[in-house]
């Protein structure tokens, strides 16, 4: 079975510098999709960013990119010029491609604080 | 375009109630998925439909919880007899085709049982 794993349960980072948030996962699929979700204080569920696994090049949507290590299993969430509104939690999540298996996996989160 | 609605945000139940939570997926989706996100947790699928089908129930409960998306009307998810270990936030998402195409998520249910 496929786990995700965040080992950082909160990171702190001083507005506009750049923070890095790990994840790494566990799987025996060569073909599979990662994902970076935010979850505001509003709990709504928004999707940051996605990275097909046959992709070699790291997706990248303005301040946030991802560090997609396929062979370590990671997938890091860089977020540049850090803002008061990326204060939230992040979950790191997983899902199989194709029709194989529809669940989405998700870690156990990183709360991110911005400090003023 | 509206997106993934849920009702009612918030809902209270006293133990051994039953608790319907529903979702409506988005304009042109006919695919639905619930998960449960416990306190200090991440998310945990519990069950995937599509119209009046369940394709995937392996993260529900045994017992006491059931969940359905007939063919005209929003899906529910139902809990009977609640117990305290119920209280989470119930999230369902929605999408248009089967396959690796993004999950549109609701605002979520929080539900509390006393």
């Amino acid at each position: 079975a496929q786990t995700v794993t965040q080992s950082q349960p909160e990171m702190s980072v001083q507005e506009a510098e750049t923070v890095t948030l790990s994840c790494t996962y566990d799987t025996s699929e060569s073909d599979y999709y990662l994902f970076w979700y935010k979850q505001p204080p509003s709990r709504q569920m928004i999707l940051v960013i996605r990275q097909e696994a046959y992709k070699q090049q790291n997706a990248t949507e303005n301040r946030f990119s991802v560090n997609f290590q396929k062979a370590a299993k990671s997938f890091s969430l860089k977020i540049s010029d850090s803002q008061l509104g990326d204060a939230a939690m992040y979950f790191c999540a997983y899902r199989s491609e194709g029709n194989r298996d529809d669940k989405i996996i998700f870690g156990k989160g990183t709360r991110l604080h911005i400090l003023p | 375009n509206a997106g993934v609605m849920q009702n009612p945000r918030h809902l209270v139940r006293r133990r051994g109630q039953e608790a319907r939570l529903r979702c409506s997926p988005m304009k042109g989706h006919s695919h639905v998925y619930w998960y449960r996100q416990l306190p200090e947790e991440g998310l945990k699928f519990m069950v995937y439909l599509q119209k009046e089908n369940i394709i995937d129930e392996s993260g529900m409960p045994k017992e006491r919880f059931s969940a359905e998306f007939p063919k005209e009307g929003p899906s529910i998810l139902r809990i009977q007899q609640v117990v305290r270990g119920d209280s989470a936030a119930y999230f369902c998402a929605s999408s248009r085709f089967r396959g690796p195409y993004e999950q549109y998520f609701g605002p979520g249910t929080r539900l509390t049982v006393t």
